[in-house]
């Protein structure tokens, strides 16, 4: 069965520093896709970046890079340069296969930023 | 487009009430999820829809009932509220692609007293 692990529960980290939220997951199927999700206190699910399982390069959104291990079965979030705006929870996510119409959610990380 | 909604923002209930959770999108997306989330936890799948006709049951389906009679609208249906059901639910929608994000709706929080 597909799984989602997130093992930090929360992070602080100064303004400016990079940050790398780790996520691994639990899948038989080879098509799969990974999702990245920041939700601020305000309540909204925001998507963040994608990476599918065939993708050679890993994704990369701005600040915001998927630090895609396959064989370690490991999508890390890396967010360069971090931002106060930055602090939230978020959430790793897979879809299996790659067109299904689920997607489950790991447990989260909150991050919070220190000026 | 107003993408996803959802009404109300905010419910209370008494144990044993029922209600519908509304849920519409306007970007003709296949695929349409409910989730639930407690506090300080990730999302939970209550059931799914592949398009209109069809559903499905997620990870955590007891006491919820869905139905999708058009693509826009996928109600969910708390048949006896429990304070087990107090939470914040989000309806999602997606396209049927490889590589789509869901888009989600901004919640509706609900109260079982």
């Amino acid at each position: 069965a597909q799984k989602i692990t997130q093992t930090q529960p929360g992070m602080f980290v100064q303004e400016k520093e990079a940050v790398t939220l780790d996520c691994t997951y639990d899948t038989s199927d080879q098509s799969y896709g990974l999702f990245w999700y920041k939700q601020p206190s305000s309540g909204e699910m925001i998507f963040l970046i994608y990476q599918g399982s065939y993708d050679e390069q890993n994704a990369t959104e701005g600040r915001y890079s998927l630090n895609f291990q396959k064989a370690r079965k490991s999508a890390n979030l890396v967010i360069s340069a971090s931002q106060l705006g930055d602090s939230a929870m978020y959430f790793c996510a897979m879809r299996e296969p790659m067109g299904a119409s689920k997607i489950i959610f790991g447990s989260g990380t909150r991050l919070s930023i220190r000026p | 487009n107003a993408g996803v909604t959802q009404t109300p923002k905010f419910q209370v209930l008494k144990t044993g009430q029922s209600m519908t959770l509304q849920c519409a999108q306007d970007m003709n997306h296949e695929y349409m999820s409910w989730y639930r989330q407690d506090p300080g936890m990730g999302l939970r799948l209550i059931h799914y829809s592949v398009g209109a006709g069809i559903t499905d049951q997620g990870e955590v389906p007891n006491g919820y009932n869905v139905s999708r009679s058009t693509t826009e609208d996928f109600p969910l249906r708390l048949l006896s509220a429990a304070p087990s059901q107090t939470s914040v639910y989000f309806c999602a929608s997606s396209r049927r692609l490889a590589g789509e994000t869901q888009y989600f709706g901004p919640g509706t929080r609900l109260l079982v007293l």
